[in-house]
């Protein structure tokens, strides 16, 4: 079974600021992860993942995250937030021997002010 | 347009009343799963289903029934609503065979129990 920890529930960021969103994981096998986001009032939308290969994935609204296997972390960062990255994010893990079964965090809301 | 389509998107029921969430996909997805949404609580798994006719229980199944008659369809039924089933409910469903296709999320059904 896996676990998913984002100790920050909110993060109060001004525009144009950096910011990073912090997720760590426990599991027993190796991981698949995901940062999802949730726009207010819709569903989740899957924001970037990690499979395998280069450890730093990045998205097309410019957020990237890097998997740490030694710090069993997959913190998501961008280098200058806009006012409509206000969301909330998760983190998610599933194990990579098959199986659907997605674990999520509690979640982390970004909100970004002028 | 491909997806996944819930209904309704809000509700109010009286306490001990039942209901059906519908969540139907038309991307022939083999994995179909209901989350409940709570804040600070992130996404629970409800129950989920790994084909037509086959369903099992996730983290928090009491009060909730399912099936999956067809690969399309995956109704969540509460069989007598109470408070605590107060929540923003998603279905979600993917692909099967791995786990690094991610969820395709609905857009939620609101339910409120009074």
């Amino acid at each position: 079974a896996q676990s998913v920890t984002q100790l920050d529930s909110q993060v109060p960021v001004f525009e144009e600021a950096p910011v990073e969103l912090r997720c760590n994981y426990s599991s027993s096998v190796s991981v698949y992860l995901f940062w999802y986001v949730q726009y207010p009032n819709q569903g989740l939308q899957l924001l970037l993942k990690y499979l395998s290969g280069s450890t730093l994935v990045e998205s097309i609204n410019g957020f990237e995250a890097e998997f740490n296997k030694s710090q069993t972390s997959f913190h998501l960062r961008k280098p200058s937030v806009h006012i409509s990255d206000t969301a909330e994010y998760f983190c998610a893990v599933i194990g990579t021997g098959g199986g659907n079964k997605l674990t999520f965090g509690t979640g982390t809301q970004l909100k970004v002010e002028l | 347009n491909a997806g996944v389509t819930q209904t309704p998107k809000f509700q109010v029921l009286k306490t001990g009343q039942s209901m059906t969430l519908q969540c139907a996909q038309d991307m022939n997805h083999e994995y179909m799963s209901w989350y409940r949404q709570d804040p600070g609580m992130g996404l629970r798994l409800i129950h989920y289903s790994v084909g037509a006719g086959i369903t099992d229980q996730g983290e928090v199944p009491n009060g909730y029934n399912v099936s999956r008659s067809t690969t399309e369809d995956f109704p969540l039924r509460l069989l007598s609503a109470a408070p605590s089933q107060t929540s923003v409910y998603f279905c979600a469903s993917s692909r099967t065979g791995t786990g690094f296709y991610g969820y395709t999320f609905g857009s939620g059904t609101r339910l409120t129990v009074v």
